[in-house]
């Protein structure tokens, strides 16, 4: 199967810093990402769907000043927390997926705001 | 908007046992209905993908079935074992994207 893939796996930053989450398909063209957000023992929650080369759509309630997405290449997305808070911290999962095929999730990105 | 709704949200069981998941959705429009299994801090890992012209999916202990009619998917787990032990998690299409249920945690006692 397609492999996407996540970097970095974990971060620990300080409040009031940025951090940068990259999301890459390492054999496929992805024309749409999505960042989902994962807090513990919840479930997926959907933030914000992008396409190559378009401004993303953020979900309701997903500050889009705060979580900065670039998707800026067929097979790069970014995710930017801006001015990261404690209650940022969370597990970042993206996926892609390549026209209507399967989306295919990365590994996931640990992000602890101290 | 697609709701996708998971039960039991929890579920212990003696090794060896077969178990059924159930999966509910909402909007029976759907081409799709995925299975995940996720571990602790983990990602996910797809199990099983039953497209909407199919009633079921197979892949070894595991059988995934879908009705569309009634809003409902099931993963039945065979011959449980420790390693089964995991969140296991459903998800079906919403317009563009995928709506997640809230998972069933599984323990699977030795």
């Amino acid at each position: 199967g397609a492999v996407v893939s996540q970097h970095p796996s974990w971060v620990i930053c300080k409040s009031g810093t940025s951090v940068k989450i990259e999301c890459r398909s390492l054999d496929f063209q992805a024309t749409t990402m999505f960042w989902y957000r994962q807090f513990p023992k919840q479930s997926l929650m959907l933030m914000a769907t992008s396409n190559e080369g378009s401004k993303a759509t953020y979900e309701q309630g997903v500050e889009k000043d705060k979580f900065l997405i670039n998707h800026a290449s067929l097979t790069l997305s970014t995710l930017t927390v801006t001015s990261a808070h404690p209650e940022d911290s969370s597990f970042y999962i993206c996926s892609a997926r390549e026209g209507l095929a399967e989306q295919y999730f990365g590994p996931g990105t640990r992000l602890t705001v101290t | 908007k697609q709701e996708v709704t998971q039960i039991p949200a929890a579920l212990s069981v003696p090794e060896g046992e077969n178990l059924v998941l159930n999966c509910s959705f909402t909007d029976s429009a759907i081409y799709n209905l995925q299975w995940f299994r996720q571990d602790p801090g983990k990602g996910l890992t797809s199990l099983l993908l039953i497209q909407s012209s199919q009633r079921e999916q197979t892949s070894g202990r595991l059988n995934a079935s879908l009705d569309k009619s009634s809003g409902r998917s099931t993963l039945y787990i065979a011959a449980s074992q420790p390693g089964d032990s995991a969140t296991y998690l459903c998800a079906g299409p919403n317009n563009n994207d995928m709506r997640f249920g809230a998972g069933t945690r599984l323990t699977v006692k030795p």
